[in-house]
């Protein structure tokens, strides 16, 4: 089974910061790997795939990078509305299916 | 639009069965898998197994497997998973959700849209 750890668990930020979120296989997974949000009592929202595609309606705010087994999501300028729980997801070796155990994004 | 719906609370006790239901509408149902993932209180997501419609083939996480059983009704367009012998740290919301589309590919092992979540709380 893929492990996938995100770092760091929690990132406090304010609102116009840049935030950069991690997040490590256990082995390698190409460049088959995702990124959800998160907002409370939501489901999640997904937001990159195949490592650095937006998804449909996703703002330019946010990008993807990586290959292999490190990988980042970097959203350039905070807004309101994304401080919320950000989950990477892999599906190069499953099952199982596998996610991070998540980055807590919160307003300083 | 794509649109997934599922059936509401349940409280069960512990050694019993749940069944979650699925009903899909705004898109061809036989198409594309069907995936269940969940995610217990304050926890991270935790993915299931999923189903093809067209076929009712199964893949299953093995941390479920010989407690989890997934199934479909076409005629519904509805997906169903039921979980058994359940235990307090079965507690979770429930969700399904379907590969993503784009105007042009689709891709079966990520997810979007989700349902709106099932609670299943276990407790004696």
């Amino acid at each position: 089974e893929i492990v996938l750890t995100q770092s760091p668990a929690t990132l406090s930020l304010s609102p116009g910061e840049r935030a950069t979120l991690s997040c490590r296989a256990s082995q390698s997974v190409s460049s088959y790997l995702a990124w959800y949000q998160q907002k409370p009592d939501q489901a999640p929202r997904l937001l990159i795939y195949d490592a650095s595609n937006r998804a449909t309606g996703i703002p330019a705010r946010f990008s993807g990078s990586g290959s292999g087994t490190d990988f980042t999501l970097t959203i350039s300028s905070l807004e309101p509305e994304d401080f919320a729980v950000y989950y990477c997801q892999q599906r190069s070796i499953w099952p199982p299916i596998t996610f991070g155990q998540g980055t807590r994004l919160e307003i300083k | 639009q794509v649109q997934l719906v599922q059936s509401g609370a349940e409280v069960k006790k512990p050694g019993a069965s749940v069944k979650v239901s699925c009903k899909a509408s705004g898109y061809l149902f036989t198409g594309y898998h069907l995936h269940w993932v969940r995610q217990a209180p304050g926890q991270g997501l935790e993915w299931m197994g999923r189903i093809n419609p067209n076929s009712g083939d199964t893949n299953y996480a093995p941390k479920f497997q010989g407690r989890v059983t997934m199934t479909r009704d076409t005629s519904m367009t509805t997906a169903y998973m039921e979980l058994s012998s359940l235990r307090s740290d079965d507690t979770a919301v429930y969700y399904c959700t379907k590969g993503f589309c784009t105007t042009t590919s689709c891709y079966e092992n990520w997810f979007d849209p989700w349902g709106q979540g099932t609670l299943v709380t276990v407790s004696s």
